[in-house]
């Protein structure tokens, strides 16, 4: 595709319940990030990849959020045991270039809409 | 912790009006400054991006506006429209490192009145 794809566009979760939110990057691009984004703030940054290696996961908040990209393509991301502070949008993005690169303009995605009830 | 403060947090303008948007930070690294636009349920779509060796911007009705020795820089939307309608978010990053990881502001939701 053209863009950055991400589904489900919703999901609502029971609390307790574990999810795994899917990221398609525009093709060839290297790198892609995970961002949360809480109603009403700015997004904010959870984890990066290049290809297929996972360099940065300092923004995860918990050990229940765990993301993949075995193949250095499509990503998942995964919230096991749902909590309702997790209620948020999922926001993807990929660019061009990995490390040490400067043409790093982030494509996002439409997001995943997460509801914990 | 915030590195990069975004103000006002809502702004309403008349059509034909200049938008002005603020942002300051804090870690003097940064050297990559752009403004992203997110319409209602959609993901935030690359604006207009500055870096620290120039002092403005301008593409069409968005300007850039960066202050080094303040760490503030600025949007100015002129001429607003009612299609400029949006959250607008700035970010800051530093290029050519291990992560490209944008750090966001809060958002501004902009209202331009016809």
């Amino acid at each position: 595709g053209a863009g950055v794809s991400q589904s489900p566009r919703y999901k609502v979760a029971k609390r307790g319940q574990d999810v795994a939110l899917r990221c398609d990057p525009i093709s060839g691009h290297v790198s892609l990030f995970w961002y949360q984004q809480a109603l009403g703030q700015g997004p904010e940054f959870l984890t990066y990849f290049q290809n297929e290696a996972q360099l940065d996961k300092s923004g995860l908040p918990s050990d229940r959020f765990f993301a993949e990209r075995p193949e250095g393509s499509v990503s998942t991301l995964k919230i096991q045991r749902t909590q309702q502070e997790d209620s948020a949008v999922y926001l993807c993005a990929s660019s061009l270039e990995g490390f040490g690169g400067m043409n790093t303009e982030a494509f996002f995605g439409q997001g995943t809409r997460l509801t914990v009830v | 912790q915030q590195q990069v403060k975004q103000s006002p947090q809502s702004l309403i303008v008349q059509k034909g009006g200049i938008s002005i948007i603020n942002c300051a930070y804090e870690n003097t690294a940064f050297d990559y400054f752009p403004w992203y636009q997110q319409f209602p349920g959609k993901g935030p779509a690359l604006l207009i991006a500055i870096r620290p060796d120039v002092s403005e911007k301008k593409e069409g009705r968005f300007t850039i506006s960066f202050n080094k020795s303040a760490k503030q820089f600025s949007l100015h939307i002129m001429d607003s429209q009612p299609g400029d309608s949006a959250t607008y978010f700035c970010a800051a990053s530093k290029r050519g490192g291990a992560t490209n990881k944008l750090i966001f502001g809060t958002g501004t939701l902009l209202a331009v009145q016809p």
